[in-house]
């Protein structure tokens, strides 16, 4: 079936340095989601990427949908210990529609001050 | 408070026990999602209801029985559980079913079966 993987599965970084967390699809998507878990929280979304090549930024966090659909990414610059938690990719399962998104791993963010 | 309610946060049965969960939404949303969320997995969804009717159910033991009597409203009745259903049940809505709308997830429901 459809899979959405993420690497890295952890990573550890200094405070004020840059993170990167990689989603690939095995299927091209219509459009890919990512959410963010605070440790003992739910996911929180984040963003939609829809369009071929798309990229859109929030602040700090930039995201990128690339261009076959079917990987993406989040970039944050200079990390600060509020961006702990876990970052997830989702995209929607191979029927679409109302058969809910498939998520990916997640990428734990491990900040040391 | 995220606009989606999950009640109770904490739950510890025992595999003969027969408990509910549920969630309530007021976002206004047409379609809700139940997923586990277990250590070392992702996501995984187990139920689906667009408009108050399943859409999917992916292949979920039927010793869990979702409900959904409102489009406010999903339970999930859990029934001679094992010890590896043990996990954080999500409930999450979304403004449609088509899957252009991102998900508001409930805080969850901790779930321990002994």
């Amino acid at each position: 079936g459809q899979q959405v993987m993420q690497i890295p599965q952890y990573q550890h970084v200094q405070e004020g340095e840059d993170f990167t967390t990689y989603c690939n699809s095995s299927t091209t998507l219509s459009n890919i989601q990512w959410y963010k878990q605070r440790p003992g929280g739910h996911p929180v979304f984040l963003i939609q990427l829809v369009k071929s090549g798309e990229v859109k930024k929030q602040k700090r966090l930039t995201f990128q949908f690339g261009e076959a659909k079917k990987n993406s990414s989040l970039h944050i610059t200079a990390t600060q210990t509020t961006d702990v938690g876990t970052y997830f990719c989702a995209g929607p399962l191979a029927g679409g529609g109302a058969d809910g998104l498939t998520f990916g791993k997640g990428t734990h963010l491990i900040i040391q001050p | 408070e995220t606009g989606v309610t999950q009640t109770p946060r904490h739950l510890v049965m025992g595999m003969t026990n027969k408990k509910s969960l549920k969630c309530e939404q007021h976002l206004g949303h047409n379609a809700m999602y139940w997923y586990k969320q277990s250590a070392k997995k992702p996501l995984e969804l187990m139920f689906v209801y667009s408009l108050e009717e399943r859409v999917e159910n992916n292949s979920v033991p039927s010793r869990f029985s979702p409900e959904c009597p409102n489009s406010s409203h999903l339970f999930l009745h859990l029934h001679t559980l094992q010890p590896e259903d043990s996990a954080l049940y999500l409930c999450a809505s979304s403004q449609g079913w088509a899957d252009n709308y991102g998900y508001t997830f409930g805080s969850g429901t901790r779930l321990t079966v002994v």
